[in-house]
C-alpha cells in the first residue's frame, strides 16, 4: 500500500489550460514536500509547506496543505509547455524527520 | 555551484560483480540519501546519513551498503549486484534532517545489472 497517494498518475493537456493534482494519505504528516523532475535529472524542489491549511504561491502554481495535514494540492494556471515534468509530492510522517517518502508522481504534458 | 554529484551516469554491469557508485556534495549538508526510482514504484528511500559514521536503513536496503566517513561523500556500495537491483537511482541531500529542509537530488545513475 503506497503511503502517498498521487492523482491522476497522467495529465496532458494543451498550453494555457489550468490543473490541479493531488495528493492523499490517511497519514498525518508534520510536513510536505513538491518535487518536479525532468527526464535524465533527479527531482528538484518546488515547496514545503508545514501548517495545515497553509496555501503558497510560486508564480503560476499554488500549493495547499490539508487542514488535517493528511492531503495536499498542486493548482498550475495557464499550463505551459514548461511545466512538463514529473511532479512528485513527498512528506515526513510526524516524528520521523530523517525519513522523507515519496509519492508515486503526477506525470504532466503540455501541449501547444 | 551547489550540487550534489554522482558518478557514474550510466553503468551496465554483470550479476554479482562489487560496483561502488559515488555522491558527493559541496554544500556542506548534514544530512545525505540515497533513492531508487522504478516505475510504478516511486522513489523508495535506500540508506540515508545523519552525520559523519551515522547511517541507517530506509526502506529497501537489502542487497546495498554505505558509508559516510566524510561528510562530503556517500557512497552507494552493490557487493554482489543482481538484476532486481536494475534501477535508477538518486543521492539526495539536506541541510539537516528537519520538516522545513528539502532535499538537493543528483543527476542519477542508471544501472543495469545482466
Amino acid at each position: 500500500t503506497q503511503l502517498l497517494e498521487q492523482s491522476p498518475q497522467f495529465l496532458s493537456i494543451q498550453e494555457g489550460e489550468n490543473l490541479t493534482v493531488y495528493c492523499n494519505s490517511s497519514s498525518v504528516f508534520s510536513s510536505l514536500q513538491w518535487y518536479r523532475q525532468e527526464p535524465g535529472e533527479g527531482p528538484v524542489l518546488l515547496v514545503t509547506v508545514v501548517t495545515g491549511g497553509e496555501v503558497k504561491k510560486l508564480k503560476r502554481l499554488t500549493f495547499q496543505f490539508g487542514d488535517a495535514r493528511k492531503d495536499s494540492s498542486l493548482h498550475i494556471t495557464a499550463a505551459q509547455p514548461g511545466d512538463t515534468g514529473l511532479y512528485l509530492c513527498a512528506a515526513r510522517k510526524t516524528g520521523t524527520a530523517s525519513k522523507l517518502t515519496f509519492g508515486t508522481g503526477t506525470r504532466l504534458q503540455v501541449t501547444l | 555551484e551547489a550540487q550534489v554529484t554522482q558518478n557514474p551516469r550510466y553503468l551496465i554491469t554483470v550479476t554479482g560483480k562489487k560496483l561502488t557508485v559515488t555522491c558527493s556534495q559541496n554544500m556542506n549538508h548534514e544530512y545525505m540519501s540515497w533513492y531508487r526510482q522504478d516505475p510504478g514504484l516511486g522513489l523508495r528511500q535506500i540508506y540515508y546519513s545523519m552525520n559523519v559514521e551515522v547511517t541507517d536503513k530506509g526502506d529497501v536496503p537489502e542487497g546495498y551498503k554505505v558509508s559516510r566517513k566524510e561528510k562530503r561523500n556517500f557512497p552507494l556500495i552493490l557487493e554482489s549486484p543482481s538484476p532486481n537491483q536494475t534501477s535508477l537511482y538518486f543521492c539526495a541531500s539536506s541541510l539537516l534532517a528537519g520538516v522545513n529542509y528539502g532535499y538537493t537530488f543528483g543527476s542519477g545513475t542508471r544501472l543495469t545489472v545482466v
